[in-house]
């Protein structure tokens, strides 16, 4: 069945810090690739999507490129803040029509002054 | 701008009671979608909902659970006799005209006791 599986957290850096979450996927069909974020006490934000091979998705400085070739949708920021500390998560969609999402299993960051 | 909401923001029950969780999808859309993650792990697919039918379920979504659209807004998620496995975070969604944008709510925790 679709898949995603994210790098282990949780993941600690320095503000200004270069990040880069990993994410894989496995899908039986083309799918769309997004990344969600979990700020503390809140629901599951957008913060970036791309629908089809080679499209990069960015958002408030975070980028994702899809890679089909890889089949992979890592999450890279140049320089991270404190705000930018939450929980991350990778996902897929699949199907036409009502699309569920699959879920990676998140990445906590935090990020220190 | 719009966005999906959720209530109780809390819910705390006994093991065996019916718990009815409530949610406000944005007014526009025509997809809706319940999702729930336990401490600690993956978004799980709960349902998928679409001109008054379910679209697609997951195995988690057994006979204990079902799904209304009792009126124009409201979008609810009914557990007819909870367990202590129950116990999670329950985020309603909303996707529109072109399902592949899901806008999530900000959940409600539910405590089983």
């Amino acid at each position: 069945g679709d898949s995603v599986t994210q790098m282990e957290g949780p993941v600690t850096l320095s503000e200004e810090a270069f990040l880069t979450i990993n994410c894989t996927y496995t899908a039986t069909g083309y799918p769309s690739l997004f990344w969600y974020v979990q700020y503390p006490g809140e629901g599951l934000q957008l913060l970036l999507k791309a629908t089809k091979a080679d499209d990069k998705g960015s958002n408030k400085g975070f980028e994702a490129t899809y890679r089909k070739e890889t089949t992979s949708f890592h999450l890279e920021k140049g320089s991270v803040q404190v705000s930018d500390s939450a929980v991350y998560f990778c996902a897929l969609s699949v199907a036409q029509g009502a699309q569920k999402l699959v879920f990676g299993q998140g990445t906590r960051l935090t990020i220190n002054p | 701008e719009p966005e999906v909401t959720q209530t109780p923001s809390h819910q705390v029950t006994q093991m065996g009671q019916e718990v009815i969780l409530r949610c406000v999808p944005i007014s526009n859309h025509l997809y809706f979608y319940w999702y729930r993650q336990i401490l600690g792990q993956k978004v799980e697919f709960l349902v998928s909902f679409y001109n008054n039918e379910i679209s697609e379920k997951s195995e988690i979504f057994d006979d204990q659970f079902s799904v209304e659209r009792p009126d124009g807004s409201n979008f609810t998620l009914k557990i007819r006799s909870t367990k202590l496995e129950d116990s999670a975070m329950y985020f309603c969604a909303s996707s529109g005209q072109t399902t592949d944008t899901q806008y999530f709510g900000p959940g409600t925790r539910l405590t089983v006791l």
